[in-house]
Formats: C-alpha cells, sequence, structure tokens
C-alpha cells in the first residue's frame, strides 16, 4: 500500500523565517513519483514539484527547496525566508508505477505572521 | 501548458437532487481521469479512476451508484452526485495525466458543492 505521512498540521513562522515542511512515504513501488502541491484558500492546487524515484538530486527553485533521501523515505520542503504569500496548506503526494492514482498526504497548514 | 477545467465551478442545490460536474482536458487527450472529494480542513481523497470507454473503478468506501461516472470522450469526464445529501457537500476536484505520460497530471480548479 501506498502511503504518504505529514506530520506537521500546522505550522506558525514569523515572515522571513525559514520553514520546512515533512514528508514520509511508503510505497513497494520501484519507481514512483512525489509531488509537493500548494492550496491557497481558493482551493485551486498549485503544482510546486515533481521528483521522480531514481533522482535523488536535491531542488532549488528560488526560495523553495527540496530534499530528497530514498535511504529515509522523506521528501521534505524548505522556505527560505518565508512570506505572507506564502501562507496555504502544503500538500506533500505520491504516484506509483502500477497506475497514475496520486495519493495525498493529509497536509500541512502553514500561517506565515507579518 | 496543459489545462483542466471543471464546470461549474460551485453548485448550491436541495437535497434529493442530482448534480453533474463535468471535467474537460484542453489541448490534451486523457484516457484517465481522477475524480477526488475534499471536506473541509481535509485533504483530498481520491474517490474513483474514469476511464474512457469502459466503467469507473471506484476506491473502497465509495458507493458507486451514488457517484455515478461517465467518461464519454476522450477530453471530458462526468460526475453525477444523485439524491444529493447534505454531508456531500464538499469540493470535488478532477486530475487528469496525459496519456503515456503518468508523471504529468494536470488538476482542475475544483467544484464545490453545497447541498442544503
Amino acid at each position: 500500500a501506498q502511503k504518504v505521512t505529514q506530520a506537521q498540521t500546522e505550522i506558525s513562522v514569523v515572515e522571513k523565517e525559514d520553514v520546512t515542511l515533512d514528508c514520509v512515504y511508503e510505497t513497494r513501488d520501484t519507481t514512483y513519483y512525489l509531488f509537493w502541491y500548494k492550496q491557497p484558500p481558493s482551493g485551486e492546487l498549485v503544482f510546486l514539484i515533481r521528483r521522480n524515484s531514481f533522482d535523488e538530486q536535491n531542488e532549488i527553485s528560488g526560495r523553495y527547496s527540496w530534499n530528497f533521501q530514498k535511504s529515509t523515505s522523506s521528501f521534505n520542503f524548505t522556505i527560505t525566508a518565508s512570506q505572507v504569500v506564502d501562507s496555504a496548506v502544503y500538500f506533500c503526494a505520491l504516484s506509483g508505477n502500477r497506475d497514475d492514482k496520486i495519493i495525498f498526504g493529509k497536509g500541512t497548514r502553514l500561517h506565515i505572521l507579518p | 501548458g496543459a489545462v483542466v477545467s471543471q464546470h461549474p465551478s460551485w453548485v448550491i442545490c436541495k437535497s434529493g437532487t442530482s448534480v453533474k460536474i463535468e471535467c474537460r482536458s484542453l489541448d490534451f487527450q486523457a484516457t484517465t481521469m481522477f475524480w477526488y472529494r475534499q471536506f473541509p480542513k481535509q485533504s483530498l481523497m481520491l474517490m474513483a479512476t474514469s476511464n474512457e470507454g469502459s466503467k469507473a473503478t471506484y476506491e473502497q468506501g465509495v458507493e458507486k451508484d451514488k457517484f455515478l461516472i461517465n467518461h464519454a470522450s476522450l477530453t471530458l469526464s462526468t460526475l453525477t452526485v444523485t439524491s444529493a445529501h447534505p454531508e456531500d457537500s464538499s469540493f470535488y476536484i478532477c486530475s487528469a495525466p496525459i496519456s503515456g505520460t503518468p508523471d504529468t497530471q494536470y488538476f482542475g480548479p475544483g467544484t464545490r458543492l453545497t447541498v442544503l
């Protein structure tokens, strides 16, 4: 069975602080894909990143960075110098190689306080 | 880039009525589409996989007779909530991967259903 665990239900930080959102996954598939999505109050999912299981290289995109570690089955997301506009719910998700289903974690609600 | 649209974006209906939600892939074909449901402050839960030209596959615990799915073409899937009740009020989101590229999946903007 596939599973995504986001242990942090809710996080509040003051603007300009760095914040890391944790994600741990379980899968028996040898090939799989990991995702992060942002969901602002409007509800529409905003795609942030997709990583396949063979690519463990960490990625940085502006203030966002992702740390993928297969050894610990983790795919953590860090926002550097957070801004109020980063306030949203962030979902980590997993898709296996047997079908295209995406399984979502429960999400982390991030509050950036001015 | 690829876009998935949903219609309507929101709907309010009376208890006992049926509501149809459309999911369209624009500029690409999708032999498979997925329907998710999201209750307030909860995660997206996969309801079913919509397959073009064949029956939908439902996740455990989802009533197939209540949530009718029709994938009539390579760009359109519909979800009909039959005899809706207040507990069906939720945010319904569809997604579609581009055929042959399972890691590229596009989500619709969602449909907010409120059943009075």
